[in-house]
């Protein structure tokens, strides 16, 4: 069981919006900074997000990350059917003294 | 651009040590503030970070893994290199080498913002 607390899954309409969730707490979160990788079928993961909410270059800004306390989400607007894949967050933990992820959400666009 | 490449055997016995090499192109491993990572995924499971080795030669071993993990570098071959001592069968794994950042803000800011392609490796007699 990871640190990081990710729903399983997650699922939306083309063209919705959809949130993915990452729970921790004080160690990790809390007092650090989250990013967050795609990754899609067969392919290695891609960084999304980092320092919470900022986006490399190339990254749409449909792709949104914001924290609050000990949580943070990623939100995706205008889904597409290539946005389908595996989601992960990740933090540096003070207590465990690794970065460390979360389990993953599987995006699903019906 | 920068691109990383993992290679190494794909199969290793019970008991022996796993060695994987990174090839960095496009950019030197020995220059700016790169954490070059190895980090790994087990089948049907999340990531888990290994560890690093700096531009300066130092290494940060995930404190779960370190009894058993070496990175080091060549800087001649811009290549960086992990070696997994005494691996299990749970140490089955896609490995991925990647370029790591840090800040201290305050806070720790790590992302890893190049992956490789990654590499099967598959610990079985």
């Amino acid at each position: 069981q990871s640190v990081l607390t990710q729903p399983p899954s997650v699922s939306a309409a083309p063209g919705q919006r959809v949130t993915i969730s990452c729970s921790g707490s004080s160690s990790n979160i809390g007092n650090n900074y989250v990013s967050w990788y795609q990754q899609l079928p067969g392919t290695a993961p891609k960084l999304l997000i980092h320092e919470n909410n900022k986006r490399p270059s190339g990254i749409p800004d449909r792709l949104s990350g914001s924290k609050s306390g000990t949580s943070a989400t990623l939100g995706i607007t205008g889904l597409q059917t290539g946005d389908e894949g595996d989601y992960y967050c990740a933090a540096w933990d003070t207590r465990l003294s690794a970065v460390i992820f979360g389990g993953g959400t599987k995006l699903t666009v019906l | 651009q920068v691109q990383l490449q993992e290679s190494g055997p794909g199969l290793v016995k019970p008991s022996q040590t796993l060695s994987l090499i990174c090839t960095v192109s496009g950019g030197a491993i020995s220059s700016g503030a790169n954490y070059w990572s190895w980090i790994r995924q087990r089948p049907g499971k999340g990531l888990e970070w290994i560890g690093y080795i700096f531009h300066s030669g130092s290494t940060y071993y995930n404190p779960s893994l370190k009894s058993r993990v070496t990175i080091s570098g060549d800087t001649s071959k811009n290549q960086f290199s992990l070696k997994l001592s005494s691996v299990t069968a749970a140490d089955t794994a896609v490995y991925y080498c990647a370029r790591g950042q840090w800040d201290l803000l305050p806070g720790d800011d790590w992302y890893f913002d190049l992956w490789g392609r990654g590499t099967l490796v598959t610990v079985s007699s």
